[in-house]
């Protein structure tokens, strides 16, 4: 079955450092990949749609300038989270759906940061 | 847009015992309905679905039913195991182009 590989699943990171967290399709093509946002105890909230060989589309109230998401090949995404701060720390989980077959969306394993 | 309301938050039953979990959605344009399931630190997995088009679908101890008169749709997990805890999301699509998800319910199967 279609499986995405998110990594790192966890990193600590001071304020002021910028993290990237890589979502690779490892057995299939995403032209688009999702990028959510999950609080303890909350729902994903999307933040942005990835898209392979274009600007990512962002969600109302997200800065794109922070979440910086590129989509340079069909099987990675990347979001980096340029000047992180404590308020910054969440789970980021990114999921996406093969270009061919199911519509199901698959997700990652979640990257859990914390920035101290 | 389309909004999914998930009831309940929580739901605690007696292993052995069927957990029930219901959402209802707005938009009745949505023909995709998952149900993910997310271990603490991990990230949702996939249990079951079913597309508008069906009423009922069943994968050995976990149902999904769906009505789209009343725009709801359940999932049904039967003969519960301690293994089964977890938040459930139940999620809502149009045609797999954006998910819209519920609130989730954390469950606890007590041994």
């Amino acid at each position: 079955g279609a499986v995405v590989s998110q990594h790192p699943s966890w990193v600590i990171c001071k304020s002021g450092t910028s993290v990237k967290i890589e979502c690779r399709s490892l057995d299939f093509q995403a032209t688009t990949m999702f990028w959510y946002r999950q609080f303890p105890k909350q729902s994903l909230m999307l933040m942005a749609t990835s898209n392979e060989g274009s600007k990512a589309t962002y969600e109302q109230g997200v800065e794109k300038d922070k979440f910086l998401i590129n989509h340079a090949s069909l099987t990675l995404s990347t979001l980096t989270v340029t000047s992180a701060h404590p308020e910054d720390s969440s789970f980021y989980i990114c999921s996406a759906r093969p270009d061919r077959g199911t519509i199901g969306y698959t997700f990652g394993s979640g990257t859990r940061l914390t920035v101290v | 847009g389309e909004n999914v309301e998930q009831h309940p938050s929580t739901l605690s039953v007696q292993e052995g015992d069927s957990a029930v979990i219901k959402c209802t959605y707005s938009d009745s344009a949505s023909n995709y309905f998952p149900w993910y399931k997310q271990e603490l630190g991990k990230g949702p997995q996939l249990i079951i679905d079913i597309r508008s088009n069906v009423g009922e679908k069943k994968d050995q101890r976990i149902a999904v039913t769906l009505n789209k008169t009343a725009k709801h749709f359940s999932l049904h997990i039967t003969e519960t195991q301690p293994e089964d805890s977890a938040v459930y999301f139940c999620a809502a699509s149009i045609s797999g182009n954006q998910f819209y998800f519920g609130t989730g319910t954390s469950l606890t199967v007590i041994p």
